[in-house]
């Protein structure tokens, strides 16, 4: 049973518009989440996090919401740009110093010129 | 600089012969993980370890195996590799304690299994 899910498996977006990626989980003992971005060839590398006592957290063109009655968040990027072409994943952990990590399926996210 | 590395990058291997994959990390890590990648799967944890001679499974243990005799490494073997671990393998080490967004992921090895 997927306890993060990313029900979109890609996503186009105009170069200079917004892109809403969106991901949803089931178990409610996550209290931290966090978004990866992955290009081709290289690891994941940490985008940015929320925590549950927080329901928005900004950085630069990159925004996370978290809803926690519908246990949904998402990652806004704003204004979208050529560089942001790549893998976003969802994850979750039980806390923001527990080393486990539970990642969602992914999201390719296209930027289109 | 601060890195973890994996070995080799990319193999192509054939069913039952074993084979191993290194990671290392210079940052003086205690926890190290492994994930696989799958499409339509995401990333998947494999087996963990918190601290040298400790180790643990993970989500996806079957047909692994780690060690971890030195803090630096913590190889991934696969004593008779099979298809269906054709894969995308991570590995990703941090501090114990410190905020998950710490942990370091490698550049990945692409494994295929003839």
């Amino acid at each position: 049973d997927q306890q993060v899910k990313q029900n979109s498996p890609s996503l186009s977006v105009q170069e200079g518009r917004i892109s809403i990626l969106n991901c949803d989980y089931t178990n409610s003992m996550f209290d931290y989440f966090l978004w990866y971005k992955k290009y081709p060839a290289e690891g994941p590398t940490f985008l940015i996090s929320i925590s549950s006592i927080k329901d928005k957290n900004e950085d630069g063109r990159f925004t996370v919401f978290l809803n926690k009655s519908a246990k949904h968040l998402s990652l806004h990027i704003v204004p979208s740009q050529p560089g942001d072409s790549a893998v976003y994943f969802c994850a979750a952990s039980e806390g923001n110093r527990d080393d486990k990590i539970i990642f969602g399926k992914g999201t390719r996210l296209h930027i289109l010129p | 600089e601060a890195q973890v590395t994996q070995n080799p990058r990319y193999l192509i291997t054939v069913t039952g012969k074993k084979l191993t994959v290194t990671c290392s990390q210079n940052m003086n890590h205690e926890y190290m993980s492994w994930y696989r990648q799958d499409p339509g799967l995401g990333l998947r944890q494999i087996y963990y370890s918190m601290n040298v001679e400790v180790t643990d499974k993970g989500d996806v243990p079957e047909g692994y195996k780690v060690s971890r005799k030195e803090k630096r490494n913590f190889p991934l073997i696969l004593e008779s590799p099979s298809p269906n671990q054709t894969s995308l393998y991570f590995c990703a080490s941090s501090f114990i304690g410190d905020p998950i967004e710490t942990q370091y992921f490698g550049p990945g090895t692409r494994l295929l299994v003839l």
